[in-house]
């Protein structure tokens, strides 16, 4: 079973905007994380935030996480060309090994 | 360099054929999945393993089959009760342990598809 919902499904913006996407869950986790999929390749790992904590930055990521809502949020500023691609959340729980699910994904499409 | 390598890129399968999928990692990881994604979807989780010589169902195992008789190889069967096989599959592995953060590094995948 997907483990939550993303939203949007898909995101289509111009060169310079910024771009938010939202992932809930489920079930608790000991960590969140976003992954970045080009068509057709694997997902490279974009960003972790552990569950006692409450947002993280990395160059123009911003992601957020709320436990008692069950959800996060990815943000990236000033969105390249370059950035279109599937964003993916993932929830990890450690249970003697981490299990890690993910969601269904958003799409964005950045203009030049 | 250190990573992930999914073989082969491209698969065509006829109906009723058992395939294997190999996925080979050298980076050291104790633990490899293997992931089930169909077109504009998530990825769904076939089977995992944490150590060699152990793996769990994941969540739509029905179909599949693994090994891991060593750390670094961890090769998927799509068996012929698969009813639905044509897929994108993704392999991925992460340092395990508590002091672990259940990272998964991904290969490039295998499309197969069932003719």
């Amino acid at each position: 079973s997907q483990q939550g919902e993303e939203d949007p499904q898909a995101l289509s913006i111009q060169e310079g905007e910024n771009a938010t996407m939202n992932c809930s869950y489920k079930t608790s986790i000991n960590n969140l994380q976003w992954y970045r999929q080009n068509s057709g390749r694997g997902l490279v790992h974009l960003i972790l935030i552990r569950s006692n904590e409450r947002e993280k930055h990395s160059g123009r990521l911003r992601v957020t996480l709320d436990t008692s809502k069950k959800s996060s949020s990815l943000l990236i500023t000033a969105s390249r060309a370059a950035d279109t691609a599937s964003y993916f959340c993932a929830t990890a729980l450690y249970t003697g090994g981490f299990k890690t699910i993910f969601g269904a994904g958003t799409r964005l499409f950045v203009k030049a | 360099d250190g990573g992930i390598t999914q073989s082969p890129k491209y698969l065509f399968r006829k109906e009723g054929q058992n395939v294997t999928l190999s996925c080979e990692q050298n980076l050291n990881h104790d633990a490899m999945y293997w992931y089930r994604q169909d077109p504009g979807q998530g990825l769904r989780l076939i089977y995992y393993s944490q150590i060699v010589n152990d793996f769990q169902k994941g969540d739509i195992a029905e179909g599949y089959s693994v090994s891991r008789e060593k750390k670094e190889s961890f090769p998927l069967t799509v068996t012929s009760a698969q009813k639905n096989p044509t897929a994108f599959y993704l392999c991925a592995s992460s340092g395990s342990g508590r002091g672990g953060t259940g990272e998964l590094f991904f290969g490039e995948g295998s499309r197969l598809t069932v003719l």
